[in-house]
C-alpha cells in the first residue's frame, strides 16, 4: 500500500537531547513537508523540502534541522536548542507539476515528549 | 499577509442534524488554493477536498458540501445528516501558488456529534 510512515508513534526524551523523527513516503512524491501542532492550533510549517538534497525553512523552523539525501525520505532532528519541542509532528508528501497546488498527504504523526 | 480563519472552535450537534463549519480567508493573489482536512482521533489528517480560486462552482460528495464565494473570501464546509463518525477536527487550509505549495492552516474547529 502507498502511504506516508511515521516512526514511533510516541517518542520521549530527556532534556538537552537532540531526537530524530523519520518520515518516509512511498507515494513517489517529490515534495515533502515537516509540521507541528500544538494543541488547540492548526498546523505550523518547520520546514520543506521540493526536491532532493534541497530544503527550505518554514515558519518556525528555529531549533530544528532537516536532511533529504533520497525522494522517500525526510528526517526531521529536534535539537537541544528548540526550547518548547513538546508536541505532535506531522510529515506530509505532495506531488508537484508545474505551479499548481496539490493537495498534501499526511502521516500518522509522532507524539514528542521532552521532559 | 496569508490568513486562515475558523471562528468556530468547538460544534456539538445531536446525530442526524445538519452542521456548516466556516472558513474565511485572505490573500492578495489571484490564484490560490483552498483546502478542507479532517483530523479524527487517531490524529492523522485526512484529506477532503482542493478547490483552485478560478473555480466557484460548489461541490457536493455525499453528505458533504462546500460553498466557495470569492465575494466574501469564504470557503465553507456542510456535513448533512451528521453522524458520530464525522466527530473529529476539521482543518481549513490556503495555499498560494507563488509560495511554493505551502499550506496555512486555520486553527480547526472541533466537531462532537452525540447518538
Amino acid at each position: 500500500d502507498g502511504g506516508i510512515t511515521q516512526s514511533p508513534k510516541y517518542l520521549f526524551r530527556k532534556e538537552g537531547q537532540n531526537v530524530t523523527l523519520s518520515c518516509e513516503q512511498n507515494l513517489n512524491h517529490d515534495a515533502m513537508y515537516w509540521y507541528r501542532q500544538d494543541p488547540g492550533q492548526g498546523l505550523r510549517l518547520i520546514y520543506y523540502s521540493q526536491i532532493v538534497n534541497d530544503f527550505q525553512k518554514g515558519d518556525i523552523a528555529e531549533g530544528y534541522s532537516v536532511s533529504r539525501e533520497k525522494k522517500e525520505s525526510f528526517p526531521l532532528t529536534v535539537t537541544s536548542a528548540q526550547k518548547n519541542p513538546t508536541a505532535f509532528y506531522l510529515c506530509a508528501s505532495s506531488t508537484k507539476r508545474g505551479g499548481s497546488s496539490y493537495e498534501q498527504y499526511f502521516g500518522p504523526g509522532t507524539r514528542l515528549t521532552v521532559t | 499577509a496569508q490568513k486562515v480563519t475558523q471562528a468556530q472552535t468547538e460544534i456539538s450537534v445531536v446525530e442526524k442534524e445538519d452542521v456548516t463549519l466556516d472558513c474565511v480567508y485572505e490573500t492578495r493573489d489571484t490564484t490560490y488554493y483552498l483546502f478542507w482536512y479532517k483530523q479524527p482521533p487517531s490524529g492523522e489528517l485526512v484529506f477532503l477536498i482542493r478547490r483552485n480560486s478560478f473555480d466557484e462552482q460548489n461541490e457536493i460528495s455525499g453528505r458533504y458540501s462546500w460553498n466557495f464565494q470569492k465575494s466574501t473570501s469564504s470557503f465553507n464546509f456542510t456535513i448533512t445528516a451528521s453522524q458520530v463518525v464525522d466527530s473529529a477536527v476539521y482543518f481549513c487550509a490556503l495555499s498560494e501558488a507563488s509560495r511554493g505549495n505551502k499550506l496555512v492552516f486555520g486553527a480547526g474547529t472541533i466537531l462532537r456529534v452525540k447518538s
